[in-house]
């Protein structure tokens, strides 16, 4: 039971293009999410995050929006650039400080210069 | 120092073999995590330490056994394993208290079990 889908294994766009990544849960206790970035051979690094008390988070070129009812969060790159090419992944967990990260299947972005 | 890492960076065993991967962060977390990844699968969390405790193991087989000697190490003992535990072993740590999912993962070790 996967409760954090990401149902777009891959995307391409243009650089200098929005990027938008996607996300959706299944479950209602989840109430912080991140999201994180992937480079062949490397760990995960952390991205940004949003609580559920929110349903925006902008971070330079990265913003998160939120829909609690929807279940649904997306991730805007903007401007994208070469160096976004990389595997993203959301994760969700169940009250703030709780320790454990469920992660969804992720997306692989590919930049086109 | 903003790093977690990882040793070995790949492992070959056998299914009777016993072997160790180790994790190393000096950022100071208080929590420290173990994580398994297939190819083309999310992370799934096998254990969590907090404060050098075991709090969480997510119903992982004993062959896997986990251990955190203080509070920048942490290792993951191999016994037994079978060809279908072949996969991507990620540690990663975190401050406690605050925004917990903020994880700093290392760069895993590829784990083949023959």
């Amino acid at each position: 039971d996967q409760q954090v889908k990401q149902n777009s294994p891959s995307l391409s766009v243009q650089e200098g293009r929005i990027s938008i990544l996607n996300c959706d849960y299944t479950n209602s206790m989840f109430d912080y999410f991140l999201w994180y970035k992937k480079y062949p051979a490397e760990g995960p690094t952390f991205l940004i995050s949003i609580s559920s008390i929110k349903d925006k988070n902008e971070d330079g070129r990265f913003t998160v929006f939120l829909n609690k009812s929807a279940k649904h969060l997306s991730l805007h790159i903007v401007p994208s650039q070469p160096g976004d090419s990389a595997v993203y992944f959301c994760a969700a967990s169940a009250g703030f400080g709780n320790e454990k990260l469920t992660f969804g299947t992720g997306t692989r972005l590919t930049i086109i210069p | 120092d903003t790093e977690v890492t990882q040793t070995p960076k790949h492992l070959v065993m056998g299914m009777t073999n016993k072997k160790s991967l180790k994790c190393e962060q000096h950022m100071g977390h208080r929590a420290m995590y173990w994580y398994k990844q297939k190819a083309k699968k999310p992370p799934e969390l096998m254990f969590v330490y907090s404060y050098e405790k075991l709090s969480i193991n997510e119903s992982v087989p004993s062959r896997f056994s986990p251990e955190c000697p203080n509070s920048s190490l942490l290792n993951l003992h191999l016994h037994a394993l079978q060809p279908e535990d072949s996969a991507l072993y990620l540690c990663a740590s975190s401050q406690l208290g605050l925004a917990v999912g903020e994880l700093f993962f290392g760069e895993g070790s590829r784990l083949t079990v023959l």
